[in-house]
């Protein structure tokens, strides 16, 4: 079935680990996307990527690194993880920039003790 | 700044109609996208609007007026599987979605 696939669905991390959010397309979209997504706030874009071999910084980028070495994978990097970065993690994709037509995948809870 | 407002919370009865608005204020525009997130799950896409006016879509209906800033979701004919949050999302001039916090519809039989 096409579409996007995340893993892990659900991490506990101790603060100070490194954890790496893995999102794989198989719908040849161009554009890839991490949001995080917080109670009460919108979608916040971390990262994202035009095309492979790209990237570029969203609205809340710090303490997140991202690579695109393919079409098909975008995988997250918390290279240090501090309790502010509890929250659900969604990566998406898109056929093109210019549109708003996101598809998602099913989201990462990601809990920081 | 930029910013998207929509209610938090609408509560609607099974069979009814329900209208989610949405303000924005935002650097350019290119496009009004309308979610839909059940609980626990992705957001899927519902609807687009870049011109003035209504895009009906079954049971739904998004209405868009640029001079205004603002736009509305209609629901028809609710049912229980409605219950969701609705998302409101904003294309700015640099191609980028600014999203609104959401708006939770409860649909009561």
């Amino acid at each position: 079935i096409a579409g996007i696939t995340q893993a892990p669905t659900s991490q506990i991390l101790a603060a100070g680990r490194r954890m790496t959010l893995r999102c794989t397309q198989d719908m040849r979209h161009n554009a890839m996307y991490w949001y995080r997504q917080d109670l009460g706030l919108g979608l916040r874009l971390i990262h994202y990527s035009n095309t492979a071999g790209t990237t570029g910084k969203g609205e809340v980028p710090d303490g997140y690194s991202v690579s695109r070495a393919n079409t098909d994978d975008f995988p997250l990097t918390l290279a240090s993880a501090v309790p502010s970065q509890t929250s659900v993690y969604f990566c998406a994709s898109s056929d093109s920039t210019d549109t708003g037509e996101l598809f998602f995948g099913e989201g990462s809870r990601l809990t920081v003790l | 700044g930029q910013n998207i407002d929509q209610p938090t919370e609408m509560t609607a009865t099974e069979g009814a109609i329900v209208q989610i608005n949405c303000t924005y204020q935002t650097s350019g525009f290119n496009g009004l996208f309308w979610y839909q997130q059940h609980a626990g799950e992705a957001p899927t896409f519902l609807s687009y609007n870049v011109l003035d006016g209504l895009e009906e879509k079954g049971r739904f209906s998004s209405f868009l007026s640029r001079s205004k800033g603002y736009s509305y979701l209609l629901l028809k004919e609710l049912q229980m599987k409605d219950s969701a949050s609705y998302l409101c999302a904003v294309m700015d001039s640099n191609y980028q979605l600014i999203w609104g916090a959401g708006t939770k519809l409860i649909i009561k039989p």
